[in-house]
């Protein structure tokens, strides 16, 4: 079946706009991970759900950052009034209810003039 | 606080010439531990899970083997294909986030 799927795969915005990433899970994978991965820096963990429950949330970085997820399937990140320094490549990935493989997307590259 | 660290941060091969990859971890109840590789561009692709020291899995021309304190990727006779990022992550204790290091670049040349 099909993968992880994002969208857009490339966003680029000025300074102090609002941006939403998309996130498309497996189907059937009721656990939604967001990471993010900047220049130099390894895989960051943001926030985990479990169907539209976000037990986790201990990684998004600032109160910009807010991201929610309906119907168990679909979910959106989104970053307020945008900085530089959240120029990344922000990387969704799902996983079945008990296990712990997670399978990612190709990311979505955020650069932020 | 858990740690993850890679090394080497690169890795040059020529094709044919084994080589080993290490993650080294610190961590409170490891629950398990991952390897993925990684192409420009692209998200991670799983490769392996190890849940406990003594643990071995094999994948073609890799093999992943797991201690109480670290994790090698073992690559027997590489080919270029076999050029990509090799990231290693935890997962620990009661969370199901996963905690990578920061990977391994590795070429192969021909």
């Amino acid at each position: 079946g099909a993968g992880v799927s994002q969208s857009p795969s490339n966003k680029v915005t000025e300074k102090g706009k609002d941006v939403e990433l998309r996130c498309d899970p497996i189907s059937g994978h009721t656990a939604l991970y967001w990471y993010r991965q900047s220049l130099g820096q390894g895989l960051e963990f943001l926030i985990y759900f479990q169907g539209n429950s976000a037990p986790d949330k201990s990684g998004l970085p600032s109160d910009r950052f807010s991201a929610e997820r309906t119907g168990g399937s679909v979910s959106t990140l989104t970053i307020q009034r945008t900085q530089q320094e959240d120029s990344a490549v922000y990387l969704c990935a799902s996983s079945l209810r008990g296990q712990n493989i997670q399978y990612f997307g190709a990311g979505t590259r955020l650069s932020v003039l | 606080e858990d740690q993850v660290t890679q090394s080497p941060e690169a890795l040059r091969l020529q094709e044919g010439e084994s080589s080993s990859l290490n993650c080294s971890y610190t961590v409170s109840g490891l629950r398990g531990l991952f390897w993925y590789r990684q192409d420009p561009g692209k998200g991670p692709e799983f490769l392996f899970t190890l849940y406990s020291a003594g643990e071995e899995k094999e994948k073609e021309r890799l093999k992943a083997t797991l201690t109480k304190k670290e994790s090698f990727l073992h690559i027997t006779a590489p080919k270029p294909e076999d050029s990509a990022t090799y990231l290693c992550a935890v997962q620990a204790g009661s969370g199901y986030a996963l905690n990578f290091g920061k990977g391994t670049s590795l070429l192969v040349t021909p």
